[in-house]
Formats: C-alpha cells, sequence, structure tokens
C-alpha cells in the first residue's frame, strides 16, 4: 500500500505559482512531511519539511491542513530551472524497526517559457 | 553540493567483470544508503547503514554486495551484473536513518552493463 499519492506530472509557464498535492491517508502520528526535489542524472536535493500547518522558507512554501492527510508544496513565481521531479515523503518502519524514507514515482513539473 | 562524494562517476562493465562502487561522506552522518534509479522509474533504495549496521536489505540480488567499514564510507561490490542493472546508482548519508533526517545524495554513478 503506498505511502503517499501525487500527481505524476504538472506543467506550469514561467513566473506562474505552483502547488503540487501529496495524499498521505495513513500518516502516522510521529510522521513528519518532506520534500524532495531532483533534476535529471543528480541525487534529489532537500527543499521543505514540516509536521502541521504551514512552513516557509527561501524555496518553497508548505501548507498541511489539520488532519493532515495531505500536504500542498508552494513554488512561488516558477523559473525554467525548476524543471524538476517533486518527491513528497512521509516516514516508515521497516521490520527492524528503523525509520525508513520511500521515495515515490515524484511529480514531474516542466515549466514553459 | 560536496558533502558526499561517489567514485567513479560512469562506470561500463561487462557481465563477467566485478567492480565496486565508492561513497564518501564529508558530513558527520551515522546513516548511508544505496539507491537504484533506472530510467523513468522511481528511486528503490536498496541498502541502509546505521553506525556501520547494515539495518536495510530492500530484497536486493546477491550480486550486489554492500560495505561499510565505517560511518563516513560505503562501497557497493558488484559481480555478475545483468544488463537489466543499468542505471543510475546514488548514495545518500543522514544523521540517523530516521524519516525527519533530511538525506544528502551525492551526485550518482551511470552504470552501464553490456
Amino acid at each position: 500500500l503506498a505511502k503517499t499519492t501525487q500527481p505524476i506530472s504538472m506543467d506550469s509557464y514561467e513566473g506562474q505559482e505552483v502547488n503540487i498535492t501529496c495524499s498521505h491517508n495513513n500518516i502516522a502520528t510521529n510522521d513528519y512531511i518532506t520534500w524532495y526535489q531532483q533534476f535529471p542524472s543528480q541525487g534529489p536535493r532537500f527543499i521543505i519539511q514540516g509536521y502541521k500547518t504551514k512552513v516557509t522558507n527561501e524555496v518553497a512554501s508548505l501548507f498541511i491542513p489539520a488532519d493532515r492527510k495531505s500536504s500542498t508544496l508552494s513554488l512561488p513565481r516558477v523559473s525554467l530551472s525548476d524543471t524538476a521531479v517533486y518527491y513528497c515523503l512521509v516516514g516508515d518502519i521497516n521490520s527492524g524497526g528503523y525509520q525508513k524514507v520511500t521515495f515515490g514515482i515524484g511529480t514531474k513539473l516542466q515549466v514553459i517559457p | 553540493e560536496t558533502g558526499v562524494t561517489q567514485t567513479p562517476r560512469h562506470l561500463v562493465m561487462g557481465m563477467t567483470n566485478k567492480k565496486s562502487l565508492k561513497c564518501e561522506q564529508h558530513l558527520g552522518h551515522n546513516a548511508m544508503y544505496w539507491y537504484k534509479q533506472s530510467a523513468k522509474k522511481p528511486l528503490e533504495l536498496m541498502f541502509v547503514y546505521n553506525f556501520k549496521e547494515q539495518t536495510e536489505n530492500n530484497s536486493v540480488p546477491s550480486r550486489f554486495s554492500p560495505e561499510c567499514p565505517n560511518s563516513s564510507h560505503l562501497f557497493l561490490h558488484l559481480h555478475t551484473l545483468q544488463p537489466e542493472d543499468s542505471a543510475l546508482y546514488l548514495c545518500a548519508s543522514s544523521q540517523v536513518s530516521s524519516a525527519t533526517d533530511t538525506q544528502y545524495f551525492g551526485p550518482g554513478t551511470r552504470l552501464t552493463v553490456l
């Protein structure tokens, strides 16, 4: 059973705000929500992390409703360089009791000139 | 980002070769990871090490053999690989293996198996 569900792809014009929503209906009480960005042929890079309500940094904002069953990554005024795959992650526990993260398919964002 | 380095960056090998991928982290982290990313597929977690102990083996075939001699170094030994093993192999590290800890990724090794 997938931990997270995201749209497979999105297109946006330069200068627009982009919102990518992730569903995580089975999120556990102690799970945080983390977003990563990956450019082609590179490793993912941390963007933002939150537990509830709203988190903002110099790159993005993360909105988390009270029930925490979803979250929305907001990228303000995207540029061509924001074209990448965006992953939403929540925690998980492996058989040995260690927490791990599982990267899903992610959302491929294509920014159009 | 030079916190996590991987060598070689590109590798071409035959199915009968033996090669090793190397990962080194300079961040003082205690957890290290190997991921595989095939074309147009999601990242696949292969192995996790916490404090040099393997804590995750995600049903990886035995032709992939990890080694973690210390918290700063991680190897992936390869032997008798198949063409479908061609992929980008990514190493990552974090403070500990926790969903809240940021993972820092290396640039990856692009592996081609002929």
